[in-house]
């Protein structure tokens, strides 16, 4: 199995492109989620999904949308890309159940000049 | 609102001195306490999950302990490869959905 897998491991963006974020799981889990991480800050939730159709807002929502369109997939997109969007992105994958942990991407470095 | 805080910000120890990291935390309907490890450039790896107050994991030479208020990540021993991030998040039911709330991590350097 690969786990979670998402791509790009890096990007550069100007500011006001746009970009989608990839991430694929293959462990048929439920809930799926994604985080940034800024230096010192840990992981902040931006969107999380409880499985397909369904998504919901985390703490820092702005300037992001996402999809789940399959279990398997969970994308991010970037509209309007803005250099406080600058971070490290990662996506997780859970399975149901109170107590399971959770599984992590490699991330994504995202810089916006 | 969940809160989690981790201390100290940053370790650092010789080879061989034995340390403890904090993890504190405010929750409603907690459904686990769950410790990762980062490496640079990488994602959290999982560690522990902590399932009530009393417990104990064991994993080498780390030992993860949880009381209603903190948990602990003791390190015994630690070698320069132990040297990493280390996160704590609270798991807690929102709306009915699961949500893993993170601390900042703890960054152990482990000097040969």
């Amino acid at each position: 199995n690969a786990g979670v897998t998402q791509t790009p491991k890096f990007r550069i963006l100007k500011i006001g492109q746009s970009m989608t974020l990839q991430c694929t799981q293959d462990m048929n889990h439920n809930y799926m989620y994604w985080y940034r991480q800024d230096p010192g800050m840990g992981l902040k939730l931006i969107y999380y999904s409880v499985g397909a159709g369904i998504t919901d807002k985390g703490e820092v929502p702005n300037g992001y949308n996402v999809s789940r369109s399959t279990t398997e997939d969970f994308p991010l997109r970037l509209e309007l890309a803005a250099p406080s969007q600058t971070s490290v992105y990662f996506c997780a994958s859970k399975g149901t159940g109170g107590y399971t942990e959770a599984f992590f991407g490699q991330g994504t470095r995202l810089t916006v000049v | 609102e969940d809160q989690v805080t981790q201390s100290p910000e940053a370790l650092r120890l010789q080879e061989g001195e034995s340390s403890s990291l904090n993890c504190s935390y405010t929750v409603s309907g907690l459904r686990g306490l769950f410790w990762y490890r980062q490496d640079p450039g990488k994602g959290p790896e999982f560690l522990f999950t902590l399932y009530s107050a009393g417990e104990e994991k064991e994993k080498e030479r780390l030992k993860a302990t949880l009381t209603k208020k903190e948990s602990f990540l003791h390190i015994t021993a630690p070698k320069p490869e132990d040297s990493a991030t280390y996160l704590c998040a609270v798991q807690a039911v929102s709306g009915g959905s699961y949500i893993p709330t993170f601390g900042r991590g703890t960054s152990l350097i482990v000097h040969p």
